[in-house]
């Protein structure tokens, strides 16, 4: 596609609820990332993609987060048992990839969590 | 650990004039990657500006440009004649150089946001 596109806009989720945020990459893009950006905050990283494989998720808060993508395009970041502190932007990112060209990572709208 | 400070949480610019936002970073690493991202309300992060640590010469796109300098670990941002547009959340950005394995994530600071006043 054209940009990184994330879906939904906006999720508001009662605590205890399991929720999935989706992001479709840029065509082609082999690195994919998933930031958190809470409140008034910088972004900060979650977990990021290689093609199919996931190579870091040392910014995961707990294990209660999890993410996928399966085929190499199109990742799921899925949150259980969702607490109040799960609040914020949800952020995916996706770029060229390592010796493939420029390492601008190209940012979608986000997905705007809210648990009450 | 990599660490990037933004010291100015709001800053506020009329319309026509220049500002110029601060960003100062900690690393160990060599080679590396530093961005300028503006994030206006509509939420998605868009690259203003990038400076490869390599390069001496700073880097300028347009109205936009950077005063890098490596032994000091500042990345200030200028903004030349500015406009209504430009007010939104600036970011600055580090990535370390990918060689293969490591993660090219990128590391944020707490950003600034810049008001420009008609």
């Amino acid at each position: 596609g054209a940009g990184v596109s994330q879906s939904p806009r906006y999720k508001v989720a009662k605590r205890g609820q399991d929720v999935a945020l989706r992001c479709d990459p840029i065509s082609g893009h082999v690195s994919l990332f998933w930031y958190q950006q809470a409140l008034g905050q910088g972004p900060e990283f979650l977990t990021y993609f290689q093609n199919e494989a996931q190579l870091d998720k040392s910014g995961l808060p707990s294990d209660r987060f999890f993410a996928e993508r399966p085929e190499g395009s199109v990742s799921t970041l899925k949150i259980q048992r969702t607490q109040q502190e799960d609040s914020a932007v949800y952020l995916c990112a996706s770029s060229l990839g390592f010796g493939r060209g420029s390492p601008e990572a190209f940012f979608g709208q986000g997905t705007r969590l809210t648990v009450v | 650990a990599q660490t990037v400070t933004q010291s100015q949480p709001e800053m506020s610019v009329q319309e026509a004039e220049t500002v110029t936002l601060s960003c100062t970073y900690d690393t160990s690493e060599n080679n590396y990657y530093l961005f300028w991202y503006k994030q206006p309300p509509s939420r998605q992060m868009i690259l203003v500006i990038r400076q490869e640590a390599y390069k001496q010469q700073n880097a300028t796109e347009n109205r936009f440009s950077v005063n890098f300098q490596k032994a000091a670990k500042s990345f200030s941002l200028k903004i030349s004649d500015s406009q209504l547009g430009d007010t939104a959340m600036y970011f600055c950005a580090f990535m370390r150089q990918n060689y293969g394995g490591a993660t090219n994530k990128l590391i944020f600071g707490t950003g600034t946001l810049l008001a420009v006043q008609p």
